[in-house]
């Protein structure tokens, strides 16, 4: 059984398409976090949640919202996609502060955009 | 600002070889310190983790890393590496003393071959 899912695993679309990728967990954590993967430049924080009414944005949010319907589900969502949002994107989940922050990822969703 | 540094975009070995895989950073404040491991395919793993205790930190599939204050160095290793080590490798920081984000290196390609 995983403990975070992606869905969709793959997902292609095309300029201007609203895309909406979704998150769930059964860890029962209280935070959870979007990030994109690029080659060579690591992952990337778009959004994070610290529970359902705190929602913070990333280092490169701009093109992307969140929605965060219950403590176990986050969604991320391009409102109109562009070429250069093609990525692997990955969710994860952690514990509050005083457990240093380790985090557990689900097994992602690669996004085309052409 | 925390950073991380990862040396070396790919490092190739041969099966029983030494794995050296580099990772420095920088913080303004003690550090928590991870390394993630990415097969092909799946999300990241966690494979190990410094959280102030002991320095030398052992973690799973026999890998092992040293936190050295002095070098801001927190490099992976393995004492002979295993066709099945072949992954990507990344290294994390967050600050201690409550949340903060994951900062994430770029990442190393580790090949190994026969």
């Amino acid at each position: 059984d995983a403990d975070v899912t992606q869905t969709p695993r793959n997902r292609i679309t095309k300029t201007g398409k609203r895309i909406m990728l979704e998150c769930s967990q059964t860890k029962g954590h209280d935070r959870m976090y979007w990030y994109r993967q690029d080659p060579g430049l690591g992952l990337r924080l778009i959004y994070y949640s610290f529970d359902v009414k705190d929602i913070n944005k990333g280092e490169i949010s701009d093109g992307y919202s969140v929605s965060r319907q219950a403590q176990a589900k986050f969604s991320l969502s391009l409102e109109s996609a562009i070429p250069n949002q093609t990525a692997l994107y990955f969710c994860a989940t952690s514990r509050p502060s005083g457990t240093y922050n380790e985090q557990f990822f689900g097994p992602g969703t690669r996004l085309t955009v052409l | 600002a925390q950073s991380v540094t990862q040396l070396g975009s790919h490092v190739s070995v041969s099966e029983g070889a030494l794995v050296l895989l580099r990772c420095n950073y920088s913080s303004s404040v003690p550090p928590y310190l991870f390394w993630y491991v990415q097969y092909p395919n799946q999300g990241l793993q966690l494979l190990l983790k410094y959280t102030s205790a002991a320095t030398l930190v052992k973690g799973i599939n026999g890998f092992e890393a040293e936190f050295k204050k002095s070098e801001t160095s927190f490099h992976l290793t393995k004492p002979s590496a295993h066709m099945s080590d072949a992954a990507e490798y990344f290294c994390a920081v967050s600050p201690s003393g409550g949340y903060n984000k994951l900062i994430f290196g770029a990442g190393t390609r580790l090949a190994v071959h026969p």
